[in-house]
C-alpha cells in the first residue's frame, strides 16, 4: 500500500522569508513523489517530482523539495515567500508497482505581507 | 494546447436527479482519473481509465455512481439518484500513463445537491 502525510493543516510564514510544506510518505517499492498547488476555485497544477537521481529537486515558481529517503520525507521549500505563494499544496505518492497517485489532505499555506 | 476540459463547471441539483459530469482529456494522453474532493475527506480517486478501459473502481462510493469512456477523448460521470452527501468538486485528470509521469487536472465541477 502506498500513503502519504501532510503533519499541518496550516502553515503561516511572513512575505520574504523561506518556508517549508512538510509531507511524509510510506511505500513498499521505490517512490516517486509529487507536489501540487490549488488555488481557489481552481484545479491542481504540477509543481514538481521526484522520480529518480539529485534529492533536490527544482520545479515552478522558485519551489524546491528535498527527497530524504532515510526519513521517508519530501518537503516542499521556497527561499522567499511570496504573498501570492498563499494556496492549497498536495504532496502525493505513487509506488513503483501502483499507476495511481495517493494525495495527502493538502496544507493551506498563508503568506502575510 | 487545450488542458483537460470539464463541464459543467457548477451544478445545482435537487436531491433524486441524475447528474452527468463530462471530461475531455489532453489530446494523447491515455489514462484518465475521476477524484472526488470535500472538506472532510479531501481528494479521492473515485476511478481510473487506461486506454478506455476502467482498471480500478474501487473508489466509486457506490452502485449510484457509474463512468464510463467510450473513446480516448470523452468520459463521463453519472450520479442517478444523487443526495446531499454527494455534493462536492469533482476533478478529472489525464496523464501518459507513465509510472513516472505527472497528472493534468480540470478545473473541476463543482456539484450541490439540495
Amino acid at each position: 500500500a502506498q500513503s502519504v502525510a501532510q503533519p499541518e493543516d496550516q502553515v503561516n510564514v511572513a512575505e520574504g522569508n523561506p518556508l517549508t510544506v512538510k509531507c511524509t510518505y510510506s511505500v513498499s517499492g521505490n517512490p516517486y513523489l509529487f507536489w501540487y498547488v490549488q488555488y481557489p476555485n481552481r484545479g491542481l497544477q504540477f509543481l514538481l517530482k521526484y522520480i529518480t537521481g539529485d534529492n533536490l529537486v527544482k520545479g515552478s515558481y522558485g519551489f524546491e523539495a528535498e527527497f530524504n529517503k532515510s526519513q521517508t520525507s519530501f518537503h516542499l521549500k521556497k527561499p522567499s515567500a511570496l504573498v501570492s505563494d498563499s494556496a492549497l499544496y498536495f504532496c502525493a505518492v505513487r509506488d513503483s508497482g501502483y499507476s495511481t497517485l495517493t494525495f495527502g489532505k493538502g496544507t493551506m499555506l498563508l503568506v502575510s505581507p | 494546447d487545450a488542458g483537460v476540459i470539464q463541464s459543467p463547471r457548477h451544478e445545482v441539483t435537487e436531491m433524486g436527479q441524475e447528474v452527468t459530469l463530462r471530461c475531455k482529456p489532453i489530446s494523447g494522453h491515455n489514462s484518465l482519473f475521476w477524484y472526488r474532493q470535500t472538506m472532510m475527506r479531501g481528494l479521492e480517486l473515485l476511478i481510473y481509465f487506461n486506454n478506455n478501459v476502467p482498471i480500478d473502481d474501487s473508489g466509486m462510493p457506490e452502485d449510484r455512481f457509474s463512468a464510463k469512456m467510450p473513446n480516448a477523448s470523452f468520459s463521463t460521470l453519472k450520479i442517478q439518484p444523487s443526495e446531499p452527501r454527494d455534493s462536492a468538486v469533482y476533478f478529472c485528470a489525464s496523464s501518459l500513463g507513465q509510472i513516472t509521469g505527472e497528472l493534468f487536472f480540470g478545473e473541476g465541477s463543482r456539484l450541490t445537491v439540495l
